[in-house]
């Protein structure tokens, strides 16, 4: 089924670990993202990639990084993890970073940090 | 600073009657407007979309009205099901074509 995958569903993690949240997506989406969902914020910008090899920095990047190799995957990272960056988080694709592309959303990893 | 704002948290409505959501915006150079609709351990999904030169778009049971003056949208549902339940963010494209999100609104439609 095309669509995008998240990895893990779910994780409990101590305070100070590094974490990789993992991304796929297989609609040969150009366009990839990573937002935090949080009660009574909703859905917040932490890093994009317009193309492979590109990245650029959303509205809440610190404490987070990223990468983009190639077309299909999309890892966040956050190094040394804190106790504010438990959250849900979700991954999204579009075709291109262009005004009109509809962004798919991945299923979401709930975070928690201890 | 929100942008784009959403200051219902939580809409309870009955089956067979219309649902209103509504979005404040406060940057007039966002020209593209979306609704997405959120089930619980899912993703969103794209609801409906509706550029600024128009001021309403309609799917089926969901109408979106765009008021540029006031700064303000809504998305209605006719006639609300229970199956509409759900979370239901606004969102505004940037210039750059990212996606600025209200805090979402939860909708229960009870039967």
């Amino acid at each position: 089924i095309a669509g995008i995958t998240q990895a893990p569903t779910s994780q409990i993690l101590a305070a100070g670990r590094r974490m990789t949240l993992r991304c796929t997506q297989d609609m040969r989406h150009n366009a990839m993202y990573w937002y935090r969902q949080d009660l009574g914020l909703g859905l917040r910008l932490i890093h994009y990639s317009n193309t492979a090899g590109t990245t650029g920095k959303g509205e809440v990047p610190d404490g987070y990084s990223v990468s983009r190799a190639n077309t299909d995957d999309f890892p966040l990272t956050l190094a040394s993890a804190v106790p504010s960056q438990t959250s849900v988080y979700f991954c999204a694709s579009s075709s291109t970073g262009a005004s009109r592309d509809e962004q798919f959303f991945g299923p979401g990893t709930r975070l928690t940090v201890l | 600073d929100q942008q784009v704002k959403q200051n219902s948290p939580s809409l309870s409505v009955q089956e067979g009657r219309i649902s209103i959501l509504n979005c404040d915006y406060t940057n007039s150079m966002f020209d593209y407007f979306l609704w997405y609709k959120k089930y619980p351990a899912e993703g969103p999904t794209f609801l409906i979309s509706i550029s600024s030169i128009k001021d309403k778009n309609e799917d089926g049971r969901f109408t979106v009205f765009l008021n540029k003056s006031a700064k303000h949208l809504s998305l209605h549902i006719v006639p609300s099901q229970p199956g509409d339940s759900a979370v239901y963010f606004c969102a505004a494209k940037d210039q750059g074509g990212k996606l600025i999100f209200g805090q979402g609104t939860e909708l229960s439609v009870k039967p």
